[in-house]
């Protein structure tokens, strides 16, 4: 069965550092999604990319956050200068079809952790 | 912003016992998903509902879709140990809502 896969599974880093974190979405699906998940929080949304652009994001997706698709298979989601607050799980996923309108496949996550 | 509220947030049961969680939107929903995340793991796809009323099973799991599509609700029939794990809710803009973590004592 197809999977959405996510490297590293758990990165460490420091305040104020770079860290990129990337997905590799199903090969045939179209939208790709990048969600954050504070320990023992709800899932919230971040953005969303289809057809090399971003086509919705969310408040929290400001400035310090950018993503791309470097090549037909990857997926990263950039953040320049980490903050402790931006330690969570970053999920990835894809989907076949539009944002709300098909089933989401999500990968295992990346935990981030800013010291 | 659009809000998504779940109750209960969380629910112990005895094995065998069913299990319901709601889930309410501040706003109509053109549609509503629902998915199950283990302890540790990642949220997995249950189903989509997108008609006023609608009632969808997928064997113990019955999922409801109110009429005024507003909120919806997930119900297990005789829980087992592998029905653990949080069931949000998410809007059709991906709000996804508080979650329903359920625990089940064997």
């Amino acid at each position: 069965e197809p999977e959405v896969t996510q490297t590293p599974s758990h990165q460490v880093t420091q305040m104020g550092q770079e860290v990129i974190l990337r997905c590799v979405p199903i090969s045939n699906h179209l939208y790709f999604y990048w969600y954050r998940q504070i320990l023992g929080q709800k899932v919230e949304f971040l953005v969303s990319f289809y057809n090399n652009e971003i086509s919705e994001k969310s408040e929290i997706f400001d400035d310090q956050f950018s993503v791309e698709r470097p090549d037909g298979s990857n997926f990263t989601l950039k953040i320049r200068s980490t903050k402790l607050e931006d330690s969570a799980m970053y999920f990835c996923a894809s989907s076949g079809r539009g944002r709300g309108s098909y089933e989401q496949y999500f990968g295992p996550g990346t935990r981030l952790t800013v010291t | 912003g659009q809000q998504v509220m779940q109750i209960p947030q969380y629910q112990h049961v005895q094995e065998g016992e069913d299990f319901t969680t709601y889930c309410n939107s501040s706003t109509t929903l053109s549609n509503i998903q629902w998915y199950k995340q283990r302890p540790g793991g990642h949220p997995v796809f249950l189903i989509q509902l997108v008609k006023s009323g609608e009632v969808k099973k997928q064997k113990r799991l019955t999922f409801q879709f109110g009429e005024a599509k507003k909120n919806s609700s997930l119900h297990i029939t005789a829980t087992q140990t592998t029905d653990v794990g949080t069931y949000f809710c998410a809007n059709e803009k991906l709000t996804f809502g508080t979650g329903t973590r359920l625990t089940i004592i064997p």
